[in-house]
């Protein structure tokens, strides 16, 4: 039974472009959680989400960032615009419903020259 | 806003001694909690769960929880190399609801041959 998959596990990105980052959850889990863990600091909640809809996206900041986790396919972390301060490694999380162990990808991370 | 706090380290010891590593957190109403491991460039991994007061025990790792005294601690009994890494305790943001974990900056353990 496959983990959670990340992809790609390292992007380097110039200001300015956009970032996307790609988050297969294990199988059969529908709950999907994104993070970003910025060097020398913590782990961050950024969204969670179900297939097709956004439940928590307090963590999420209100511009350039986007989340979405269709129907089919991944769950995607969309950044616009990428400045230098988006460089952290970002990990996606998944479990089979609220409440239950999240489980964490391999993480992507993000360099922006 | 709930707040973490781990002591960031270093903590080292020597190889088959205990390893204490200690979380508080600024609620009572807290439920559930977390403690991962998360070896440099990797992703979190679980190491337990606890629910109740009291101990909990798997293999060489306890988990200890005291709610009215609000902190939650990692014993590693017989401590080898390999369980060098930065341990993060995380609790959700809303009692009974696990999908917004708030997490510690992580304790940063070094086990010497």
């Amino acid at each position: 039974n496959a983990g959670v998959m990340q992809n790609p596990r390292h992007l380097v990105r110039r200001r300015g472009q956009e970032a996307r980052l790609r988050c297969s959850p294990m199988k059969g889990h529908s709950h999907v959680y994104w993070y970003r863990q910025l060097p020398e600091e913590g782990l961050k909640f950024m969204v969670y989400l179900q297939k097709e809809n956004i439940i928590d996206e307090s963590g999420m900041p209100k511009e350039r960032f986007s989340a979405e986790f269709p129907k089919e396919g991944p769950s995607i972390l969309r950044i616009q615009q990428v400045v230098r301060g988006d460089s952290a490694a970002y990990f996606c999380a998944s479990s089979p419903s609220v409440g239950e162990t999240q489980y964490f990808g391999p993480g992507t991370r993000l360099l922006v020259l | 806003q709930k707040e973490v706090e781990q002591n960031s380290g270093p903590l080292s010891v020597p190889e088959g001694a205990i390893a204490s590593l200690n979380c508080t957190y600024s609620d009572r109403v807290s439920q559930s909690f977390f403690w991962y491991r998360q070896y440099s460039g990797k992703s979190p991994e679980l190491i337990m769960s606890i629910y109740s007061n009291g101990d909990k025990e798997d293999g060489r790792f306890t988990a200890q929880l005291n709610k009215a005294s609000q902190y939650v601690s990692l014993l590693i009994r017989d401590s080898q190399p390999s369980d060098s890494a930065t341990y993060l305790c995380a609790v959700p943001e809303k009692a009974g609801n696990n999908r917004k974990l708030i997490w510690g900056l992580g304790t940063s353990l070094a086990v010497n041959p």
